[in-house]
């Protein structure tokens, strides 16, 4: 059964910060692995996909890597903000139709 | 709009009573999905639509859980019966295909709230 973990599972950084979110899964069958973030009340937003086949995508401040055959993938935002904080979810889909989320990662940027 | 929209935004039900929650995709997306979201966690799957079809649900906690999408657009949830246990965010998503390389797009979700 394919799990995801998250961690830390909440952040707190000054602004300007580097930082890295990690998420981990169990099956490294997957199809591709998807970053949102989630802010309150609100629905994901879609940041970073990465197909299986790839090692990483960038957007921005933001670089999402994978590594299938260790269940990891990370991702890193650059110079943060205080319009960055949110949670940040990953999720990766497997066989199927069935998306897998993480419980998501808190990050609080101070100004 | 072109996103993603639900509705209603809030609802409060007494528990047995039943729901319906609305789901209108992005125009011309084939694939549809719902979730839900408790508090502090992340979005669990709970059915997939390619147009009409329910190709996939799994995840459906249980038979008092009922999703159609009888054009291939709009999606209703319905949960009959409703109990205390199934308070919760209800998000829906869509994609441009059936393939797996389409990044899914959310709608705000339904916050409901059984009492």
């Amino acid at each position: 059964k394919q799990e995801v973990t998250q961690i830390p599972a909440a952040l707190s950084v000054p602004e300007g910060e580097n930082l890295v979110l990690n998420c981990s899964f169990t099956d490294s069958a997957i199809y591709n692995l998807q970053w949102f973030r989630q802010d309150p009340g609100k629905g994901l937003t879609s940041l970073l996909l990465i197909q299986s086949s790839q090692r990483e995508q960038t957007s921005g401040r933001l670089n999402a890597s994978l590594d299938k055959s260790s269940g990891r993938s990370t991702l890193y935002i650059a110079a943060s903000q205080p319009g960055d904080s949110a949670t940040y979810l990953c999720a990766v889909r497997a066989g199927g139709f069935k998306t897998i989320f993480g419980a998501g990662t808190r990050l609080f940027v101070k100004a | 709009g072109a996103g993603v929209s639900q509705s209603p935004r809030y609802k409060v039900a007494k528990r047995g009573q039943d729901v319906a929650l609305r789901c209108d995709p992005i125009s011309g997306h084939v694939s549809l999905f719902w979730y839900q979201q408790a508090l502090g966690q992340g979005p669990e799957f709970l059915t997939y639509f390619q147009n009409e079809a329910q190709l996939d649900k799994s995840g459906l906690p249980s038979d008092r859980f009922f999703a159609e999408r009888p054009e291939g657009s709009v999606s209703t949830l319905k949960i009959q019966r409703t109990q205390q246990e199934d308070s919760a965010v209800y998000l829906c998503a869509s994609s441009l295909e059936s393939q797996v390389a389409q990044p899914q797009h959310f709608g705000d979700g339904t916050r409901l709230s059984i009492l």
